[in-house]
C-alpha cells in the first residue's frame, strides 16, 4: 500500500516570491510520482510527473519537482509565482508497472498575494 | 481533442434519493477511473474499468454504489439510496494504457441534504 503526506495544507506567498510545496510518500514498492493542480472551479490538471531518469522534472507553468529516493520526497518548486498560480496542488503516487489507482495527498492550497 | 467530460457539474439531492453521475472519457481511452473527494479529505480511488470490465473496485465504499460502463465508452456511477456522507466531489479520469497518465474531468459536486 502507498500513502502520501502533504505537510502544508495552506501556503500563502507574495507574488514573485519563490515557493516550495512539500510531498513525502511511503510505499513498499517502487512508484511513479505526480503533481496535479486544481484551479478554482476546474478539474485536476497534470502539472508534472516522474517515471524514471533524471530526478529533476520540469512541468508546465514554470514548476519543477525533484525526486529524492532516500528521503522519499517529491517537493514541488517555482522560483517566482504569479497571482494565476493560486490553486490547490495535489501530490500523488501509483505503483510502477501496473494499472493501479493513484493515491493522493490531502492537497495544498497555494494562495499568491499581490 | 476533447477532454474527459462529466455530467452533471453539480447535483443537490435529499437523503434517500438516487443520483446518477456520468463520465465520458477521452476517445480511445480504454482505462476509466472513478475517484471521490469528501469534504476536506484526500481524493480517493473508487474503481477502475478496462473497457467494459471492472478491473479493480476495491475502493467502492458499499453496495449503494453501482458503476457501469456498457460498451466500453461512457460510464455511470449510481448512488442509491444517497446518504449524507456521500456528499463530495466525484472525479472521473481516463488513460489510454494501464499505468499511463490519467487525465481528469472537472468533477461532479454532489450535495446530499
Amino acid at each position: 500500500a502507498q500513502s502520501v503526506t502533504q505537510l502544508d495544507s495552506q501556503v500563502p506567498v507574495f507574488e514573485e516570491a519563490p515557493v516550495e510545496l512539500r510531498c513525502n510518500y511511503s510505499s513498499s514498492v517502487s512508484v511513479y510520482l505526480f503533481w496535479y493542480v486544481q484551479y478554482p472551479n476546474q478539474g485536476l490538471q497534470l502539472l508534472l510527473k516522474y517515471l524514471s531518469g533524471s530526478t529533476l522534472v520540469k512541468g508546465i507553468n514554470g514548476f519543477e519537482a525533484e525526486f529524492n529516493k532516500s528521503q522519499t520526497s517529491f517537493h514541488l518548486r517555482k522560483p517566482s509565482v504569479h497571482i494565476s498560480d493560486t490553486a490547490e496542488y495535489f501530490c500523488a503516487v501509483s505503483p510502477r508497472g501496473s494499472a493501479r489507482q493513484l493515491t493522493f495527498g490531502s492537497g495544498t492550497q497555494l494562495t499568491v498575494l499581490p | 481533442e476533447a477532454g474527459v467530460t462529466q455530467f452533471p457539474s453539480h447535483s443537490v439531492i435529499e437523503k434517500g434519493q438516487t443520483v446518477t453521475l456520468r463520465c465520458d472519457p477521452i476517445s480511445g481511452h480504454d482505462n476509466l477511473y472513478w475517484y471521490r473527494r469528501v469534504m476536506g479529505k484526500e481524493i480517493k480511488f473508487l474503481l477502475h474499468f478496462v473497457k467494459e470490465s471492472k478491473q479493480d473496485e476495491s475502493g467502492m465504499p458499499n453496495n449503494r454504489f453501482l458503476a457501469e460502463r456498457t460498451g466500453g465508452t461512457y460510464s455511470t456511477l449510481k448512488v442509491q439510496p444517497a446518504e449524507l456522507e456521500d456528499s463530495g466531489v466525484y472525479f472521473c479520469a481516463s488513460s489510454q494504457f494501464p499505468g499511463e497518465t490519467q487525465y481528469f474531468g472537472p468533477g461532479t459536486r454532489l450535495l446530499v441534504l
